[in-house]
């Protein structure tokens, strides 16, 4: 059992169209970050939130932290073909190891032009 | 500032021979990972040292599976003897955490096994 539930898994959207993707959980995460990966590469780092409700803007991209520290949203307005990649989210369990990120299942996001 | 150094890129091998993959982490971090990913499970830890320590294994799947980290430039993952079921992308991860609650991961582009 994933102990972040990442949705959906996969999505296939046409450019300019906006799109939300969720990262849910039963846990409580002192952090949350947002990762992208390409085929071929590993992850890279987008946004890390770390206080309920926050909320982060990376260009057409927008982040949020639920309340309760449980769940988070990545919104990307306008997509375009270069947003096309796995998104990860990844989280540090209040009550864990502070060093140690649990991985979402992951959404695969396609871009068509 | 070359970035974590990961080989091999590719490997292919048989049921039963033993694999060693290597890691160069980014100089001056402090943390190493190693992770695993699949279709199946996605991306999941399977060590991590800080300071060469290692911290904890209880990812490792295992007693095939080691790790090691003589020095601060250097990790090995090796698996012995390989099983197809073995068959995935290999990342190391390195970090620079000591002191903080949080920070960035950095990556390598990741060793893919295939066991035949």
């Amino acid at each position: 059992t994933q102990l972040l539930e990442q949705s959906p898994q996969f999505l296939s959207i046409q450019e300019g169209e906006n799109l939300t993707v969720y990262c849910n959980s039963s846990s409580v995460f002192s952090s949350l970050q947002w990762y992208r990966q390409e085929p071929g590469e590993g992850p890279v780092l987008l946004v890390t939130v770390v206080t309920g409700g926050e909320v982060k803007k990376l260009k057409r991209l927008t982040f949020q932290f639920g309340d309760a520290r449980k769940d988070s949203s990545l919104h990307i307005t306008a997509a375009q073909p270069g947003d096309t990649g796995l998104y990860l989210c990844a989280g540090r369990i209040s009550s864990g190891s502070a060093r140690q990120l649990t991985f979402g299942s992951g959404t695969q996001l396609t871009v068509l032009p | 500032d070359a970035g974590v150094i990961q080989s091999p890129r590719h490997e292919v091998t048989e049921m039963g021979q033993e694999v060693t993959l290597r890691c160069k982490p980014i100089s001056g971090h402090d943390y190493l990972f190693w992770y695993r990913q699949t279709m199946m499970r996605g991306l999941e830890l399977l060590i991590y040292f800080n300071n060469n320590v290692p911290i904890d294994d209880s990812g490792m799947p295992e007693d095939r599976f080691s790790a090691k980290m003589p020095n601060a430039s250097f990790s090995t993952l090796k698996i012995q003897p390989s099983e197809p079921r073995d068959s995935a992308v290999y990342f190391c991860a390195s970090s620079f955490l000591s002191g903080r609650l949080t920070g960035e991961l950095f990556f390598g582009e990741g060793s893919r096994l295939t066991v035949l």
